[in-house]
């Protein structure tokens, strides 16, 4: 089945200790988003690309980067985790930037 | 500030009875609006969109959608227990390929 898969399911890393979330997707849609999501809240998007054309939300911290090596991949790097970046990570993707999104499972991350 | 506004709920139900979850936003110029289930600890899954005033009917589920009032709505007729869920209401901003995300409402379907 075509699906949007993240790994891993949970992360535990070291405040300050860099990590690597990843997302991968058989859809072979054109977009793929990061949004972060905290207890009770909204998801908050963090970055989309467009194809290769990268776009990052004003307010996403610096400590956070994005890469998307090619249509199928793409992996959101955290350089420097603190306490307040413990979260769920959601990757979704769609065809186009109006459609709806397709998520992925998430990674729950817990910074220690 | 563009913004999505939902209750947080928890809305209670009983089983089989009508659930109307509401959502009102900002944005006056916007077009596309969708509606994502998301059970505890799991990740939001589509399950209605519209575009145009009026009903959609899919199934168990309607939307709603009054764009002169600037809210969307989703009923769920014959609630389940499996229902139980937050239903997460996203707004596609004028001018922009992004999504607002409301917080959502919590509903419970009481057996």
């Amino acid at each position: 089945d075509a699906m949007v898969i993240q790994n891993p399911r949970y992360q535990v890393t070291q405040f300050g200790k860099p990590v690597t979330l990843s997302c991968s997707q058989t859809l072979n849609h054109n977009v793929m988003y990061w949004y972060q999501q905290k207890s009770s809240q909204a998801p908050k998007l963090l970055f989309h690309y467009y194809d290769k054309d990268f776009n990052n939300e004003a307010d996403t911290p610096d400590n956070f980067q994005s890469r998307r090596p090619n249509t199928s991949f793409c992996f959101l790097d955290i350089r420097s985790p603190g306490l307040g970046d413990a979260a769920m990570y959601l990757c979704a993707t769609s065809r186009d930037p109006a459609g709806g999104y397709t998520f992925g499972s998430g990674t729950r991350l817990t910074v220690v | 500030q563009k913004e999505v506004e939902q209750n947080s709920g928890p809305l209670s139900v009983p089983e089989g009875a009508i659930a109307s979850l509401n959502c009102t936003y900002s944005d006056r110029g916007s077009q596309s609006f969708f509606w994502y289930r998301q059970y505890s600890g799991k990740s939001p899954e589509l399950i209605m969109f519209i575009y145009s005033n009026g009903d959609k009917e899919d199934g168990r589920f309607t939307a709603q959608l009054n764009k002169a009032s600037q809210y969307v709505s989703l009923l769920i007729r014959d609630s389940q227990p499996s229902d139980s869920a937050t239903y997460l209401c996203a707004v596609l901003t004028s001018g922009t390929y992004k999504y607002i995300f409301g917080t959502g409402t919590r509903l419970k379907v009481l057996a």
